[in-house]
């Protein structure tokens, strides 16, 4: 348990519905992110929050939209996905965005299966 | 950041000392060496940090050379629940740092 939690854990979804994935820190920490992980690649980082105000976008296409409420608080609002969109979504956070507690705790992740 | 070179797998068995060696030629002053472990279908878990000569806790141990070109992480005595991907990253405190960049990581595969 590393004080990062996901949900849901899996979710199988068509091409034209609209999801949201869910993560929560409990841990007190300043900074999020989201990784995409598909098979046999290594993580992509999709998107970085510090204090609730986004500092990276990485070239993620619009059909994947971040909101981080609060900073205990990060969602991933998927919609109109493609097949290849399937893959891990993994949810961390960490203290500090730099600095000597960068160390990211990671959640279990989401399955995400796009039929 | 920091490129690092690792094996793609590796194979032991259990008790085994398992040696996992990075190489990160262009290691800058102020960077940091980071270990993460990666079960299937898991989120990365912090290992181990370090910045020069040796670290060890109660999961790993981390060698660094006076040189800091390359890191070895040692994990003593492994068991079949030590099989998983473990990414060397060099991090540091410039202004992109937050990226962590994994790469393929290296595959361990402990065997009874």
């Amino acid at each position: 348990e590393t004080g990062v939690t996901q949900t849901p854990r899996h979710l199988v979804m068509g091409m034209t519905n609209k999801k949201s994935l869910k993560c929560e820190q409990h841990l007190g920490h300043n900074a999020m992110y989201w990784y995409k992980q598909s098979a046999k690649k290594p993580l992509e980082l999709m998107f970085v929050y510090s204090l609730e105000e986004r500092v990276e976008n990485n070239s993620v296409p619009s059909r994947f939209s971040p909101e981080c409420p609060n900073s205990s608080h990060l969602f991933l609002h998927l919609h109109t996905l493609q097949p290849e969109d399937s893959a891990l979504y993994l949810c961390a956070s960490s203290q500090d965005l730099r600095g000597p507690n960068y160390e990211q705790y990671f959640g279990p992740g989401t399955r995400l299966t796009v039929t | 950041l920091a490129k690092t070179t690792q094996p793609i797998s590796m194979d032991s068995y259990e008790g085994q000392e398992v040696n996992i060696t990075c190489s990160h030629n262009n290691i800058a002053t102020n960077d940091y060496i980071t270990w993460y472990q990666q079960f299937p279908s898991q989120g990365p878990r912090f290992i181990i940090q370090g910045y020069k000569t040796k670290v060890t806790n109660e999961v790993a141990s981390l060698f660094i050379p006076a040189d800091r070109k390359s890191s070895t992480l040692s994990l003593p005595r492994v068991s079949l629940s030590d099989t998983a991907v473990y990414y060397c990253l060099v991090v540091g405190h410039r202004s992109n740092d937050y990226k962590l960049s994994f790469g393929a990581g290296t595959t361990v595969t402990v065997r009874a």
